[in-house]
């Protein structure tokens, strides 16, 4: 079974640029996740969606970043414009089931803004 | 608000030696924890999760961690530590109102040979 994969695994923009991020989550895992982590902090929470539809999106930044996830399979996250601070370490989990079920987490995209 | 606290961000222990990675909780529902452990260029993988059954949950590659809800701690133990053990560990929580985990600032390990 393949697990979670994100692309691309780095990106480096200038400040002002657009940059898109995809992660396709376990087949079958309805829930997926988006969080951040930004150099020396602590793994934040960006949003959940349940299938196509957004459950919880309150870790989301500011109106910068746009998530979708077309027809519950994949999710895009698009961060436009990018700002210095933007930068770090986005991960994207995937679970199923409507309990406290593990997590699967992929391996990341590194975002740096210059 | 949830909030979790890892004392230690750098720990280092020599090989076979004890490994103790601490994680405390604030919580004010019983909360579900996890482990989570990521090594070099991959991402988060779960160690270990309490849901409220037996508060000693044993995990992976010989980790176990204790829950002590009157400590509100989760600490993570390992009796015998090994050079593949080397890596970041986090500790994190979420409660039955929402899924979001909430983590801790992580650990990172280190065993000298």
């Amino acid at each position: 079974e393949a697990g979670v994969t994100q692309f691309p695994s780095h990106s480096v923009i200038e400040k002002g640029q657009t940059v898109t991020l995809r992660c396709d989550p376990i087949s079958g895992h309805d829930n997926l996740y988006w969080y951040r982590r930004v150099m020396g902090k602590e793994i934040k929470f960006l949003l959940h969606f349940v299938k196509e539809s957004k459950q919880d999106e309150s870790g989301m930044p500011n109106n910068r970043f746009l998530a979708e996830r077309t027809g519950g399979t994949y999710s895009t996250l698009k961060v436009q414009p990018a700002e210095l601070e933007d930068s770090g370490v986005y991960f994207c989990a995937s679970s199923q089931g409507r309990g406290p079920y593990e997590q699967y987490f992929g391996p990341g995209t590194r975002l740096t803004v210059t | 608000a949830q909030s979790v606290t890892q004392l230690g961000s750098h720990v280092s222990v020599s090989e076979g030696a004890l490994v103790l990675l601490r994680c405390n909780y604030s919580s004010s529902v019983p909360p579900y924890l996890f482990w989570y452990v990521q090594y070099p260029n991959q991402g988060l993988q779960l160690l270990l999760k309490y849901t409220s059954a037996a508060t000693l949950v044993k995990g992976i590659n010989g980790f176990e961690a204790e829950f002590k809800k009157s400590e509100t701690s989760f600490h993570l133990t390992k009796p015998s530590a090994h050079m593949s053990d080397a890596a970041e560990y986090f500790c994190a929580v979420t409660d039955t109102g929402r899924r979001a985990l909430t983590f801790g600032s992580g650990t990172r390990l280190q065993v000298q040979p």
